[in-house]
């Protein structure tokens, strides 16, 4: 599975979008971006997921980059239960494992 | 309905002693997946389980073994509990392999060993 990069912490303001990004240069045609968050002291949170188009759910919304290298995890009004660990996952559609590879994520701090 | 349920939520063990942790996957759900999180760092993934058989094995020792019972459960079996097994345990839960919607985790169980 190819590999990410996300910055270690970010901070946002209550009530303004926050905006993830994740660096996945090695990505291969079959792969797709996941994000999942996790709140302090829980399970893994699935968020969203996208092979080549935006996506948009109840919860955020993924942007990819043409070139598929980059996404961004977008949330429109944070709060402050959106304080979490964000982790984007790259995942093979058609292997035959399909394990999660979490890195360390970036710690998203929503302040009042 | 129920979520993906873990059980215990805490644990106490001696190192040398062994440890079987449990999961309830969500009802329907065929898949059932182990991770193990020590602190500062992002789940590893331990064993995938799908209809009762292994479908993937992450870079744990032999101690460490699971298995899904008729009724989907799960339990993860550690022998010989060493200091380093000290962590958090994660069941996510999913229909089928490919999850494409997505794991549910469980709030896990929290292991220390002394």
């Amino acid at each position: 599975d190819a590999k990410t990069t996300q910055p270690p912490s970010m901070d946002c303001a209550e009530g303004r979008a926050a905006n993830l990004p994740c660096n996945h240069s090695t990505i291969s045609g079959n792969e797709y971006v996941y994000w999942y968050r996790q709140i302090h002291s829980q399970g893994p949170q699935y968020i969203i997921h996208g092979l080549k188009n935006n996506e948009t759910n109840e919860m955020a919304s993924l942007i990819i980059t043409e070139d598929r290298k980059s996404s961004t995890l977008i949330l429109p009004h944070a709060t402050l239960r959106d304080t979490a660990v964000y982790y984007c996952i790259v995942l093979n559609s058609g292997g035959s494992n399909y394990k999660l590879t979490f890195g360390k994520g970036t710690l998203l701090t929503v302040n009042p | 309905d129920a979520g993906v349920t873990q059980s215990p939520t805490h644990l106490i063990k001696t190192r040398g002693q062994h440890v079987t942790l449990r999961c309830s996957p969500i009802s329907g759900h065929k898949s059932v997946s182990w991770y193990q999180q020590v602190l500062g760092q992002g789940p590893q993934f331990i064993f995938q389980y799908y209809e009762k058989e292994e479908r993937g094995r992450g870079n744990f020792p032999d101690r460490f073994s699971a298995r899904q019972f008729p009724n989907y459960s799960s339990e993860l079996n550690v022998n010989a509990l060493l200091l380093g097994d000290s962590a958090l345990y994660l069941c996510a839960s999913s229909f089928n392999r490919e999850a494409l919607y997505g794991y549910t985790f469980g709030s896990g169980t929290r292991l220390t060993v002394v």
